[in-house]
């Protein structure tokens, strides 16, 4: 099945500092995926789409210059905390959009757990 | 906009028996999909089942079925003979565009 990556899978920063998190495809090209932000026990909320080759949408809310979203390539996109602060800690995962059978399905990483101290 | 509600935010159910989620939802749209997503305590989404809008015939997937309502827009998950491995937060979603909507969960505990 199609697999997806995230890296890493904890990170533990400083307020103030910048953070980067990589989401991969490993064995399917997407040309689409999306960025979510989850607090403890709660839904899963969307951040963003980020599109191959083009600019990220951002949902209502989402600070576009805060999470800095880079799709470069078909399999890798990246999720940038920019001075970060203690409230961003949080759980961030990304979904990979790949076609299947007429219909497109969103394939998840595991997360990425963010401390900002 | 899309709204995804689940109303039961912890469901308990003994090993062996059968328990049902519920799901309603709001959309203007007439094509769209619906997903049961679990999420175990790793915290990896794993897609339980999925129903096309189109289709009247319910989804199943082994010991998961979804009863769908379309008029009522109305969409549960059932779980027969339950196992202590399916202990896991389960979320609705819908997608009519591409993009994920989800409800607020539903903590599911299994008791052996």
């Amino acid at each position: 099945g199609a697999v997806v990556s995230q890296h890493p899978s904890r990170v533990i920063c400083k307020s103030g500092t910048s953070v980067k998190i990589e989401c991969r495809s490993l064995d399917f090209q997407a040309t689409t995926m999306f960025w979510y932000r989850q607090f403890p026990k709660k839904s899963l909320m969307l951040m963003a789409t980020s599109n191959e080759g083009s600019k990220a949408t951002y949902e209502q809310g989402v600070e576009k210059d805060k999470f800095l979203i880079n799709h470069a390539s078909l399999t890798l996109s990246t999720l940038t905390v920019t001075s970060a602060h203690p409230e961003d800690s949080s759980f961030y995962i990304c979904s990979a959009r790949m076609a299947s059978g007429g219909f497109y399905e969103q394939y998840f990483g595991p997360g990425t757990r963010l401390t900002v101290t | 906009a899309q709204t995804v509600t689940q109303s039961q935010p912890e469901m308990s159910v003994q090993e062996a028996e059968t328990v049902t989620l519920s799901c309603t939802y709001d959309t203007s749209e007439s094509d769209y999909y619906l997903f049961w997503y679990k999420q175990p305590p790793s915290r990896q989404m794993i897609l339980v089942i999925r129903q096309e809008a189109y289709k009247q015939q319910n989804a199943t997937e082994n010991r998961f079925s979804v009863n769908f309502q379309k008029a009522a827009k109305s969409f549960s998950l059932k779980i027969s003979d339950s196992q202590l491995g399916d202990a896991a937060m389960y979320f609705c979603a819908y997608s009519s565009y591409g993009k994920l909507t989800f409800g607020q969960g539903t903590i599911l505990t299994v008791h052996p």
